[in-house]
């Protein structure tokens, strides 16, 4: 079964400051990964995704993520954070259904 | 182009009565998706169309939950009885092409159940 772990439910920057968000994933076969947003009282939105293409995948607002597959990880990183990246970031691996699933978030917050 | 529109955005109800919710897709989008949303947590699928079809409805409760997608638009989730575990978000999605294809979900703001 496929699932993904975000390590860290919780995340603190500076403004101007790097942003990592870590996920580890698990899969029984290539899998395709996603990270999202989630701001209050919005709906969820795409950031960006892995289909097995480039391992660096580039998002939008600056994000990009990695995929490795030693490590089985996929985290996501901005090199300067923006008050407005304040959010609930979700990771999430599709099934071979296609079916997302997603990891438990974890709340950015973006100091001035 | 509109994105997903779901309504009502909040519903407060007591518990035992029934409640439903309403989502209008994306136009052109055959691919409809209900997620149920606990707090701290991430989505989870509770059902999926393909057109009217419910393909995948394994995660649906189905003594108190029912959907429907009559004209493989816009679709009704409902809950009867309301149990007070029942309070969380309710998202809808779309995508189009099909499950299969592009797939990229597009999702509405969320109906915020409470139940009392």
């Amino acid at each position: 079964a496929q699932s993904v772990t975000q390590l860290d439910s919780h995340v603190s920057v500076s403004e101007g400051t790097p942003v990592l968000l870590r996920c580890n994933y698990s899969s029984s076969y290539s899998p395709s990964l996603f990270w999202y947003v989630q701001h209050p009282n919005k709906g969820l939105q795409l950031l960006l995704k892995y289909t097995s293409a480039a391992t660096l995948v580039k998002g939008i607002n600056g994000f990009e993520a990695e995929f490795k597959k030693s490590e089985t990880s996929f985290h996501l990183t901005k090199p300067s954070a923006h008050m407005s990246d304040a959010a609930e970031y979700f990771c999430v691996v599709s099934d071979r259904t296609r079916k997302l699933i997603f990891g438990q978030g974890t709340e950015l917050s973006v100091k001035p | 182009e509109a994105g997903v529109v779901q309504s009502p955005r909040y519903k407060i109800i007591e518990k035992k009565q029934p409640v439903a919710f309403w989502c209008n897709p994306i136009s052109g989008h055959n691919t409809l998706y209900w997620y149920r949303q606990n707090l701290g947590q991430g989505p989870e699928l509770l059902i999926r169309y393909e057109n009217e079809e419910a393909v995948d409805d394994s995660q649906l409760p189905k003594d108190r939950f029912s959907a429907e997608r009559l004209k493989g638009v816009d679709s009704t989730l409902k809950i009867q009885p309301a149990e007070l575990g029942d309070s969380a978000v309710y998202l809808c999605a779309s995508s189009s092409e099909g499950w299969r294809g592009n797939y990229e979900q597009y999702f509405g703001p969320g109906t915020r159940l409470t139940v009392t």
